[in-house]
Parts: C-alpha cells; sequence; structure tokens
C-alpha cells in the first residue's frame, strides 16, 4: 500500500494560472508537510500542518496556501504561478509522537511553469 | 531559525572504502537529527536518525554521530556498494508538535566500481 501519495506527478502550466496538488496519507500521522525542492536539490520547509496549528515559513509566498479537507489530506493551492515556482515539491507525514520521528514523504510533483 | 551546512556536495569513493559526510547546526535546541538518502528521481528516505540524548548510533553499515557540544554531527558508510550511489541530506528539527525539518544542501555520493 502507498503510505503517501501525491497527484498529479507532473504538472505543466502557464505563468498566471492557479493550480493544486493533492497529498494523501495513509499512516493514520497527525502532522503533514509540504517541501519545495528546486533544481539544485535544495530541500526547503514551506509549511507543517496538525489538527492544532498550521505553521508556514516566513519565505513562502502567501500565493502558497495549504488546505487541509481531512486528517489524512494536505492539498497544496498555488496561485498565479510565476516561473521561479518550478520545482519539485514534496507532501510528507509524521507520527505527533515517540518513538518515531520519522517524516515519510510522497514521490513528489514536478511543477513546470512556462 | 534554524542553519545546517553540509559538506563536502560531491563524493566519490572506490567501492568497499568508507564515505563520511559532515553537517553543522546552528540551533541549541535542535534535538533530532536524521539522514535522508534520495536517489534519482525519488523520493527523500530516511536511513537512520538520532537524537540529541546519544552520541552515536549504528545501524549496519551506516552510522552517525553527534557532538553536541560542538554542534556537528556526521554519516559514516563503510563498504560502500555502488548501490549506495545516491544524495544524502541530513536535517536539524526541534522535537515540538510540528517538527519541521532544516535540511542540509545534500551531498552526491557516487561509488566507483
Amino acid at each position: 500500500d502507498t503510505a503517501v501519495s501525491q497527484t498529479p506527478k507532473y504538472l505543466v502550466t502557464q505563468m498566471g494560472n492557479d493550480k493544486s496538488i493533492k497529498c494523501e496519507q495513509n499512516l493514520g500521522h497527525d502532522t503533514m508537510y509540504w517541501y519545495k525542492q528546486d533544481s539544485k536539490k535544495f530541500l526547503k520547509i514551506m509549511f507543517s500542518y496538525n489538527n492544532k496549528e498550521l505553521i508556514i515559513n516566513e519565505t513562502v509566498p502567501n500565493r502558497f496556501s495549504p488546505k487541509s479537507p481531512d486528517k489524512a489530506h494536505l492539498n497544496l493551492h498555488i496561485n498565479s504561478l510565476e516561473l521561479g515556482d518550478s520545482a519539485v515539491y514534496f507532501c510528507a507525514s509524521s507520527p505527533a509522537s515517540l518513538p518515531s520521528y520519522e517524516q515519510y514523504f510522497g514521490p513528489g510533483t514536478r511543477l513546470t511553469v512556462t | 531559525g534554524e542553519n545546517v551546512e553540509q559538506h563536502p556536495s560531491t563524493l566519490s569513493v572506490q567501492e568497499g572504502d568508507s564515505a563520511v559526510i559532515k553537517c553543522t547546526y546552528s540551533d541549541s535546541a535542535s534535538n533530532y537529527f536524521p539522514w535522508y538518502k534520495q536517489e534519482l528521481g525519488k523520493r527523500p528516505q530516511l536511513i537512520i536518525d538520532i537524537r540529541s540524548n546519544v552520541g552515536e548510533k549504528k545501524d549496519q553499515r551506516i552510522a552517525v554521530t553527534l557532538n553536541k557540544t560542538a554542534k556537528h554531527f556526521s554519516l559514516h558508510i563503510t563498504e560502500t556498494q555502488p548501490e549506495d550511489s545516491a544524495v544524502y541530506f541530513c536535517a536539524a528539527s526541534r522535537t515540538g508538535s510540528a517538527r519541521q525539518l532544516t535540511f542540509g544542501s545534500g551531498t552526491q555520493l557516487t561509488v566507483l566500481p
């Protein structure tokens, strides 16, 4: 069974469009995350979210917004896409407590903005 | 916020040799240090992690050491194999309710047969 899944795997779109990436985890984890990996492979946290709090990395433009319809899903909405948004976006999830802090990553969504 | 520096950015070793990757962190409150392996086109996957209450952890050919005083930690891979070739990332975080990982910049490890 897939633990953390994302759709779509590839997304090609034009500047100015609005798009969404969906993420689902079936691990029963309490916390979910979005990371951005740029062309130089740098991995940067964008958001973390559990039932109680949303933490937004201060460098993330407000064109990006996470939306969680329920505990198993954390979708990423992006408005007014720009060329610099092209990257691979990874969703991840982790349990809220010990014994493990491991974050499980989804397969990634490669976003290309033209 | 936390800042994690990772060295080297690329590392080539002969099969069977050892590889060492080093990281430093800035936030003295960080207490969780995982290492992730990312193969080309794949997702990052945890290979080993260490919490601040221990100085060393080993899992078969992989070991991690942590020096809290100096704020640095290292990944050691012994008897390297071609399938160890990948990008390795160190990371650091606090163990609060929302544990945001701050990643190092990655090390491209190539194991030459």
